[in-house]
């Protein structure tokens, strides 16, 4: 399996424009996460699911930020209108039973809003 | 309140010393627990994870941990460091639901390591 793949890996954009990122869980993973990390605020967990539907987003920070998984093979994260306190790493991870609740993580997205 | 505590923000050890980074938590029953290791640029991996049973738990990367139920704690141990081993280290404890996989991660302890 190739692992979680994510993109793009890095992304810079202007203020009040739309990112989406994306992410491809490892097959078969039925738990997928997507997690921002900044040097400030460390690791923060924004939304979970399950089976592709959503089961906490208690941590999107606002309703500019919005999650999507069409399906058990892609995940969108979605911020509109982007803003430069936005700026961070963004991880999507998955799991599963067989994994004994451990994350594989993909690399990265590198966001800069300007 | 569920928490995890990793004191040590940087830790720089020589090539061929052993190495402990500290995690402690605070967490009602016993919980999951999780080591994960994070390269420049690249996303966390997992080094090792303790459920249940066994107290000191083997990973990958030569990496050990060992839980202590009375301190609390879930130190990452490793005999010999090896240049490639710098990078940045989190500890993680949960789940904060039972039947959920939602973990809270430590702020991490960088290990800078002198040839």
């Amino acid at each position: 399996d190739a692992g979680v793949i994510q993109s793009p890996r890095h992304e810079v954009t202007e203020m009040g424009q739309e990112v989406t990122l994306r992410c491809k869980p490892i097959s078969g993973h039925d738990y997928l996460f997507w997690y921002r990390q900044t040097m400030m605020r460390g690791l923060e967990l924004l939304i979970y699911f399950n089976n592709n539907v959503p089961i906490d987003d208690s941590g999107m920070p606002e309703d500019r930020f919005s999650a999507k998984m069409p399906n058990a093979s892609f995940s969108t994260l979605k911020i509109q209108p982007s803003e430069p306190r936005d700026s961070a790493v963004y991880f999507c991870a998955s799991s599963d039973l067989q994994d004994n609740y451990g994350y594989t993580f993909g690399s990265g997205t590198r966001l800069t809003v300007v | 309140a569920q928490s995890v505590t990793q004191p040590d923000i940087h830790i720089t050890v020589s090539e061929g010393a052993s190495l402990e980074l500290r995690c402690n938590y605070s967490y009602g029953a016993t919980p999951y627990l999780f080591w994960y290791v994070q390269s420049p640029g690249q996303g966390l991996q997992l080094l090792l994870k303790y459920f249940s049973g066994d107290t000191l738990v083997q990973g990958i990367k030569g990496f050990e941990a060992e839980f202590k139920r009375s301190q609390s704690s879930f130190n990452l141990r490793k005999p010999s460091v090896h240049w490639s081993d710098a990078a940045e280290y989190f500890c993680a404890v949960g789940p904060v639901t039972s039947g959920t996989y939602k973990y809270i991660f430590g702020t991490g302890t960088r290990l800078k390591v002198l040839a």
